[in-house]
């Protein structure tokens, strides 16, 4: 059964960079058949794609971030990961990370970790 | 971007009854191979989103068989055939058709 797991950074002062990871087990991430997601939900439950990565490196952004968002993989410890420059308040929501089946759609979603921009 | 927007926002139910929810996006979610990249997500309180239907009316694996999607085009709808309490929940729409993939606004489906 795949497991994705996010990690926690809790609280984030405004300016500054939120750096995500999550740890895939149950599946290896460099499979061709999948692309690995970030999604955010906002306090007011909307949910917003943040964007996607394939193992080759290939990525996709939300033009809404403005540039802000990078994501990569890393094979070797079977993790990607999501870093958002720049943050405000506007940041502050749930953010989930999950894989989408090529063909599919997304199929399996970390819990979630709640990210605060506060000073 | 594709809006999606859902109808309606809250869907008060009796047990055992039916509900139905619907979806409509601003174009075609036609994908140029053919399909139509159309799911619907449920969020339990407390949990991550589940997926329950992709490409419009495919059920995910695990998903109980009184739950069912149509449509076409720009106008989908997910039907319960028979609500049961493991139900209540925000039911999202999401289209993956064309980038940057976006989802609709959420329709709470709460017991009588």
């Amino acid at each position: 059964q795949l497991h994705l797991q996010e990690s926690d950074p809790g609280l984030v002062k405004p300016s500054e960079t939120l750096s995500l990871t999550c740890t895939v087990s149950g599946g290896s991430i460099s499979s061709p058949n999948y692309y690995w997601v970030w999604i955010r939900q906002s306090p007011g439950m909307r949910l917003e794609w943040i964007g996607s990565i394939h193992y080759t490196g290939n990525a996709y952004y939300n033009p809404s971030l403005n540039s802000r968002a990078a994501m990569s993989v890393d094979m070797s410890n079977n993790l990607f990961s999501l870093r958002l420059y720049s943050v405000t308040a506007a940041d502050t929501a749930v953010y989930f990370c999950a894989r989408v089946e090529v063909g599919v759609s997304v199929d399996y979603w970390g819990q979630g970790a709640l990210v605060t921009v506060s000073s | 971007d594709i809006v999606m927007t859902q109808t309606p926002l809250s869907s008060p139910v009796t047990l055992g009854q039916p509900a139905s929810i619907s979806c409509r996006s601003s174009q075609s979610l036609v994908n140029s191979d053919g399909n139509t990249y159309l799911s619907w997500l449920q969020q339990r309180p407390g949990q991550p989103p589940r997926l329950l239907i992709y490409k419009i009316s495919n059920r995910f694996s695990g998903v109980p068989d009184r739950f069912s999607g149509s449509g076409a085009g720009t106008d989908f709808t997910l039907t319960i055939s028979r609500v049961e309490a493991e139900d209540v929940g925000v039911y999202y729409c999401t289209q993956a058709s064309q980038f940057p993939y976006t989802f609709g606004q959420g329709t709470r489906l709460e017991i009588k």
